[in-house]
C-alpha cells in the first residue's frame, strides 16, 4: 500500500531558529513529491521535486528529494511568525492521473 | 480572477440528509479533485476528474457521488449524509493530471 509519513507532527520552534521538515514515503511508482503550506484555510503550493529536479530553493524555505532513500525535507531558515502553519507532503504515484497521496502533515508554530 | 472557489463555507446536516458541495475555477484547469481533510489525517482524495466528461474514484469514495457539470464546474453530492462524513472538504484543481494542483478554501460540513 502506498503511503507518505511525515515527522514531527508537531513541532514547536522561537523566531531565527532553523527547522528540518521530514517526509518519507514508499510508493509503487514515484513521479514527484510536493509541498504544501497550510495555514488557515487552502493549502498553497511550495515546491515540486522530481527526479530532474531533485533540490529547490525559496528564500528562507528549500527542500531536496532523495530518491535513493526515499525522502524527502523541508528546511526554513530564520523562522518568522508567519511561518506557523501546517505543511503538508504528498507524492504523486502516478503521472497521469493527479491522485496525490498526502502525509499526515506538520503543525509548526513559531512563538516570538 | 478568483481562481477556484467553494460553496457554502459551513455547513450543518442532520443523519440521513443529503446535500451539494459546489466548486468552480476559472482557470481553464482540465483536471479537479474533491478531498476531505480529517485531525491527523492529512487530506485524502474521495473522487477526481482528469477532464472534462470523466470522473473517477478515489481512496475514499464510499458515500460519495460526484459530477464533473462542464469544464470550470464540480460538485460532490452526499446522499445519506453520516456522522463519519464530518470533515473539511476541500476542492482542487490542476492545468492537467501531472501539473501542481491548487486548492479552494474549503467547506467545514458538521454532521449531527
Amino acid at each position: 500500500e502506498d503511503k507518505v509519513v511525515q515527522s514531527p507532527l508537531s513541532l514547536v520552534v522561537h523566531e531565527g531558529d532553523t527547522v528540518t521538515l521530514n517526509c518519507s514515503y514508499e510508493v509503487t511508482n514515484f513521479r514527484s513529491l510536493l509541498w504544501y503550506k497550510q495555514e488557515k484555510k487552502a493549502p498553497t503550493f511550495l515546491f515540486m521535486l522530481t527526479s530532474s529536479g531533485i533540490e529547490k530553493k525559496s528564500g528562507r524555505l528549500s527542500s531536496i528529494l532523495d530518491k535513493k532513500e526515499l525522502f524527502s525535507i523541508l528546511n526554513i531558515t530564520a523562522t518568522q511568525t508567519g511561518d506557523s502553519a501546517i505543511y503538508l507532503c504528498a507524492v504523486d504515484p502516478s503521472g497521469n492521473t493527479g491522485k496525490l497521496i498526502f502525509g499526515q502533515g506538520t503543525t509548526l508554530q513559531v512563538k516570538p | 480572477n478568483a481562481g477556484v472557489t467553494q460553496t457554502p463555507k459551513f455547513q450543518v446536516l442532520k443523519t440521513g440528509q443529503s446535500m451539494t458541495l459546489q466548486c468552480a475555477q476559472d482557470m481553464n484547469h482540465n483536471s479537479m479533485y474533491w478531498y476531505r481533510q480529517d485531525p491527523g489525517m492529512g487530506l485524502r482524495l474521495i473522487y477526481y476528474s482528469a477532464s472534462e466528461g470523466t470522473t473517477d474514484k478515489g481512496e475514499v469514495p464510499n458515500g460519495y457521488n460526484v459530477s464533473r457539470l462542464n469544464k470550470r464546474e464540480f460538485s460532490l453530492r452526499l446522499e445519506s449524509a453520516a456522522p463519519s462524513q464530518t470533515s473539511v472538504y476541500f476542492c482542487a484543481s490542476s492545468e492537467n493530471a501531472a501539473y501542481t494542483q491548487y486548492f479552494g478554501p474549503g467547506t467545514r460540513l458538521t454532521v449531527l
